[in-house]
């Protein structure tokens, strides 16, 4: 079974500062897709960024990037210039073809100002 | 831009009864996918559905639980003679391809009284 984990429950960052998110996760398969959403107080599910298992290279998404290092299963991301509107939880996700995606448990991201 | 659609976006119902949430998934979106989230928990997967048949659910999908797409556009949860514990946001979500991001609906906050 495909497990993800996330080793932060909450974290706090100042405005305009960078913050890095930690996410694992645990598979035996070789290609797959990771993800991270964006929950706000609004509850909506917000696609942040995705990364494809078979692309060594970091995906990157304006202020958002990840660090994917596919032998430690390890997908970080990294937020950076920190805005007030980031503050959310932030849940890692793994994707396998024609399957579920699971989610880690999340972290609870607070930007102050 | 297209988005998912679900309703209701609250609904009580009595413990017992049996009660339908709604989604309408992406117009050209092929998969499609029940996730619940207790609050202040982890987002869980119940069930993903494809070719009109589920292709994999969870360990909490039980036969409490149905899906159907009874028309082509719809894609309903169906859960019977629902329990206190059943109270949680519900989330629909929908992707082009099964490894594909999947775009997520609002939510319907369930509470079972």
């Amino acid at each position: 079974a495909q497990t993800v984990t996330q080793s932060q429950p909450e974290m706090s960052v100042q405005e305009a500062e960078t913050v890095t998110l930690s996410c694992t996760y645990d598979t035996s398969e070789n290609n797959y897709y990771l993800f991270w959403y964006k929950q706000p107080p609004s509850r909506q599910m917000i696609l942040v960024i995705r990364q494809e298992a078979y692309k060594q290279q970091n995906a990157t998404e304006n202020r958002f990037s990840v660090n994917f290092q596919k032998a430690a299963k390890s997908f970080s991301l990294k937020i950076s210039d920190s805005q007030l509107g980031d503050t959310a939880m932030y849940f890692c996700a793994f994707h396998r073809n024609n399957n579920d995606m699971r989610f880690g448990a999340g972290t609870r991201l607070t930007v102050k100002p | 831009e297209p988005e998912v659609t679900q309703t209701p976006s609250h609904q009580v119902t009595q413990m017992g009864q049996e009660v339908i949430l709604r989604c309408v998934p992406i117009s050209n979106h092929l998969y499609f996918y029940w996730y619940r989230q207790i609050l202040g928990q982890k987002v869980e997967f119940l069930v993903s559905f494809y070719n009109n048949e589920i292709s994999e659910k969870s360990e909490i999908f039980d036969d409490q639980f149905s899906v159907e797409r009874p028309d082509g556009s719809n894609f309903t949860l169906k859960i019977r003679s629902t329990k206190l514990e059943d109270s949680a946001m519900y989330f629909c979500a929908s992707s082009e391809a099964g490894v594909t991001e999947a775009f997520f609906g609002q939510g319907t906050r369930l509470t079972v009284v």
